[in-house]
């Protein structure tokens, strides 16, 4: 059982705007930042945001990421087939640990 | 460029200590903030986080893992050491290790490509 909470499963047509939610608390949402890693099927994850809504280099504005409360979203704007991946969110937690959601799997049909 | 890679046994046999070997180059582990960790997910579920060491040799453990899991550096090889005693079927997975710094405040922005273990007797 994941610490934070996220939809097993997205969905959306190319072109679409999707978003998937991730639900904390406040040991760990609500007083630190949210990260989000992509893991394409077969691969090591890669780090799409951090600090709340912060992309790295390389990573493009379709992606980006909100936090409010104990409550994160990562939405995908113009969505491509290449984007079908899992996603998952993670947050540094007060017990001095780094807590991951259960992961969403984001379907392009 | 940044780049780490994971070594180590492809089997283990329950009750026994798996040692794992993370290599890395394009950055040094004795620079104020760097940090490397590492990550284990089992077939077909979710990724979970397990420990962290920074620059000044300060480690994190996962509370649920703790008394298992050790973590340490050789700044010298450019290298972190992560070992997990007594394992169990329960403990196959893959497991990352990956680079972290304080100043992107524990994000995980490099990744290695994973080594897949396997806990049977």
């Amino acid at each position: 059982q994941s610490v934070l909470t996220q939809p097993p499963s997205a969905s959306g047509t190319p072109g679409q705007r999707v978003t998937i939610s991730c639900s904390g608390g406040s040991s760990n949402i609500g007083g630190n930042y949210v990260q989000w890693y992509q893991q394409l099927p077969g691969t090591a994850p890669k780090l799409l945001i951090y600090r709340n809504n912060q992309r790295p280099s390389g990573v493009p504005d379709r992606f980006s990421g909100s936090k409010s409360g104990t409550s994160a979203s990562l939405a995908i704007s113009g969505l491509r087939s290449e984007d079908e991946a899992d996603y998952y969110c993670a947050a540094w937690d007060d017990s001095l640990s780094v807590v991951f959601g259960g992961g969403t799997k984001l379907t392009v049909l | 460029q940044i780049t780490l890679k994971e070594s180590g046994p492809t089997v283990v046999k329950p009750t026994q200590t798996l040692t794992l070997t993370c290599t890395f180059s394009g950055f040094s582990l004795s620079s104020s903030g760097a940090a490397v960790g590492w990550i284990r997910q089992p077939p077909g579920k979710a990724l979970e986080w397990l420990a962290l060491i920074y620059w000044d040799d300060d480690k994190r453990y996962s509370p649920s893992l703790k008394g298992r899991l050790t973590i340490t550096k050789d700044t010298s090889k450019n290298q972190v050491v992560f070992t997990m005693t007594n394992v169990d079927p329960v403990d196959t997975a893959t497991y990352y290790c990956a680079r972290g710094s304080v100043s992107t405040n524990h994000a995980m922005d490099v990744w290695g490509q994973g080594t897949t273990v396997t806990v049977s007797s």
